[in-house]
């Protein structure tokens, strides 16, 4: 069975440009969670789809928006790219709605300059 | 709000050796609580889980981690380590009733000595 895939898997932008980064869950899975992770951060929560609905959000501004779609995949874009940005994005998939543990795909690095 | 403390933030042991790698959580009720293991590289693999009743759970690749509710720790063990754990270890906490949002710890990384 396939795991979670991210595309594309290495991503470099320029400052103010946006960014749109997919993710394919297992299939069957409708949870889908989004990860930001920084060596200066860690892991850090940006957020969660469960049938195609926004269930959860972390702290991160506006410029960071996802959506999921009616087969679970699910994007994640950013906006007005600023160097701060450049990390590695982890995307998650669950079978269930309630914590029963993530399936993790190997995430895109995204590096802005 | 829930949170995790991992003390060491590097640990270095010979193979063959026993492993602990420390985790504390904060939160107000007993929460779910998870080990995972990402390689250079690679994406986070789930080591093991913990939601409720025993508190001694065994995971993958030889893993053990137990949970404290006393000292609000859930410590991840392996007897006799190997080579190839050599790996970032995060331990991660989940509220029962808050969807699939996790807060996770700031890693431990391990080294292995030959």
């Amino acid at each position: 069975k396939a795991g979670v895939t991210q595309t594309p898997r290495y991503l470099i932008k320029t400052r103010g440009q946006q960014v749109t980064l997919s993710c394919s869950p297992i299939s069957g899975h409708r949870s889908v969670s989004w990860y930001q992770q920084t060596p200066g951060q860690g892991l850090q929560f940006l957020f969660e789809y469960f049938s195609e609905t926004q269930r959860n959000k972390g702290n991160f501004p506006g410029r960071f928006s996802g959506r999921q779609f009616s087969n679970s995949r699910s994007e994640m874009n950013v906006s007005t790219l600023e160097l701060g940005d450049s990390a590695l994005y982890l995307c998650a998939s669950s079978l269930q709605e309630r914590n029963y543990g993530y399936t993790f795909g190997s995430g895109t690095r995204l590096t802005v300059v | 709000a829930q949170s995790v403390t991992q003390p060491d933030i590097h640990i270095t042991v010979s193979e063959g050796a026993s492993l602990e790698l420390r985790c504390n959580y904060s939160y107000g009720a007993t929460p779910y609580l998870f080990w995972y293991v990402q390689s250079p590289g690679q994406g986070l693999q789930l080591l093991l889980k913990y939601f409720s009743g025993d508190t001694l759970v065994q995971g993958i690749k030889g893993f053990e981690a137990e949970f404290k509710r006393s000292q609000s720790s859930f410590n991840l063990r392996k007897p006799s380590v190997h080579w190839s754990d050599a790996a970032e270890y995060f331990c991660a906490v989940g509220a029962p009733n808050t969807g699939n949002q996790f807060y996770f710890g700031t890693g431990t990384s391990l080294t292995v000595i030959p």
